[in-house]
């Protein structure tokens, strides 16, 4: 079993629409948690930390249940620019990163 | 200021050829962190350095993987007699210290063997 396990989509959805991405991580003594977002032939690059109490930003929203070894992210209103990869990511707590497959978005006019 | 650089940006290499991989990290930072991204994979973790230590290198998949800091700065990964399964992009991260602190990406290396 993958360290960090995502569904690769892709997703289709179109412009304005709600999608929420999830992720779950195997490790219960990962320390701290992260979305990226990959565009097509680039490098990785954060979107956006993520905590216990779910934290937000503009029309991002993550979610992190250390229970449950479960992680969300939530667009809201999609732009045709949120198309990407959006990259799960879990930290042990020395600095490396452990990135899941990665869950792909295409939003369409 | 400046990000992290890389070069090459693209390398095709006949098999059974050495390559060496350069990577820049922002100014400063402390830590350094190799990655490899198969197609249609995420990243996955090479080896780190902090400073010129070589602290980490479990991710390495051969002993045909080699990677130096040698000043503390600028990293060269090295790969001996490459083989197919080692096309793939090359990314190379930096972090200032921390733990916590955001690693900054570079544009990586698309490696690819013939």
């Amino acid at each position: 079993r993958k360290e960090v396990e995502q569904d690769p989509g892709p997703f289709n959805v179109p412009e304005g629409a709600t999608v929420a991405f999830n992720c779950t991580y195997s490790n219960s003594a990962s320390q701290s948690f992260f979305w990226y977002r990959q565009d097509c032939r680039k490098e990785p690059k954060l979107l956006m930390s993520v905590y216990s109490s779910g934290n937000e930003d503009g029309r991002f929203t993550a979610q992190l249940n250390r229970a449950s070894q479960y992680i969300s992210l939530l667009i809201r209103d999609s732009k045709l620019s949120d198309s990407a990869t959006y990259l799960c990511v879990v930290n042990k707590g020395y600095s490396t990163l452990t990135f899941g497959k990665g869950t792909m978005l295409l939003v369409s006019p | 200021g400046a990000g992290v650089s890389q070069s090459p940006r693209y390398k095709v290499a006949k098999r059974g050829q050495d390559v060496a991989l350069r990577c820049d990290p922002i100014s400063g930072h402390v830590s350094l962190f190799w990655y490899q991204q198969a197609l249609g994979q995420g990243p996955e973790f090479l080896t780190y350095f902090q400073n010129e230590a070589q602290l980490d290198k479990s991710g390495l998949p051969s002993d045909r993987f080699f990677a130096e800091r040698p000043e503390g700065s600028v990293s060269t990964l090295k790969i001996q007699r490459t083989q197919q399964e080692d096309s793939a992009v090359y990314l190379c991260a930096s972090i200032l210290s921390g733990r916590s602190d955001t690693q900054y990406f570079g544009p990586g290396t698309r490696l690819t063997v013939l």
